[in-house]
């Protein structure tokens, strides 16, 4: 099955400075990728995805890559704030499989005032 | 427009009770999904509804069983709980097709004493 793996487990950024999360995934037929922000105590919740068919999208200070020949995709954050502290969970969505999310073990971004 | 709601918020058992941790959407979502969350492990998927009448394994269902009841609601069952079952539960829906996201509920907090 699907495996996603999430890099790094934890991330300190100056506010202001950009941050990137690194995810791989290992099956090729994954065509779903979506990003999850948790704050604490918080539910997940979406904050961009990204379809195989499309390598860059946007959506103001925050971007999502996919390089599909090596699998792996990364969120991009720019100008970091306070408010982006928060624990990031990257997705794959492997075709056929009546769209169960297969989560990487998550990222801990803290912004420093 | 509540999306997905789940009760209880928290709960503390004796080892060896049960316990239902009910679910309910109302966004007409085919797809209903229970995931429990452990520091350092990320979401794994627990048991899966891809549509009503229909439930599969996850990635660990030893311990649980599950119920679509209807098309709005997916409950998760402990028969027996035990120690290592304490963790944060949460739902979350999806439409029936592949490319989209879930929508979490805010989540159970449960304890196993």
């Amino acid at each position: 099955g699907e495996n996603v793996e999430q890099h790094p487990s934890t991330l300190s950024v100056q506010e202001g400075d950009s941050a990137v999360i690194k995810c791989t995934y290992s099956d090729s037929a994954s065509n779903y990728f979506p990003w999850y922000k948790q704050e604490l105590g918080k539910r997940p919740q979406l904050i961009i995805d990204i379809r195989s068919n499309v390598g860059e999208k946007k959506d103001q200070r925050i971007a999502v890559t996919l390089n599909k020949t090596a699998k792996h995709f990364s969120l991009h954050i720019t100008e970091t704030q306070p408010e982006d502290s928060a624990v990031y969970f990257c997705a794959a969505s492997m075709e056929g499989s009546q769209g169960n999310l297969i989560f990487g073990k998550g990222t801990k971004l803290s912004v420093k005032p | 427009n509540a999306g997905v709601t789940q009760t209880p918020k928290f709960q503390v058992l004796k080892t060896g009770q049960s316990m239902t941790l009910q679910c309910a959407q109302d966004m007409n979502h085919n797809s209903m999904y229970w995931y429990r969350q452990d520091p350092g492990m990320g979401l794994r998927l627990i048991y899966y509804s891809a549509s009503e009448g229909t439930t599969d394994k996850g990635e660990v269902p030893n311990g649980y069983n599950v119920s679509r009841l209807n098309k709005r609601e997916f409950s998760l069952r402990l028969e027996s709980a035990a120690p290592s079952q304490t963790s944060v539960y949460f739902c979350a829906s999806s439409t029936d097709r592949q490319n989209y996201g879930y929508t979490f509920g805010s989540g159970t907090r449960l304890t196993v004493v």
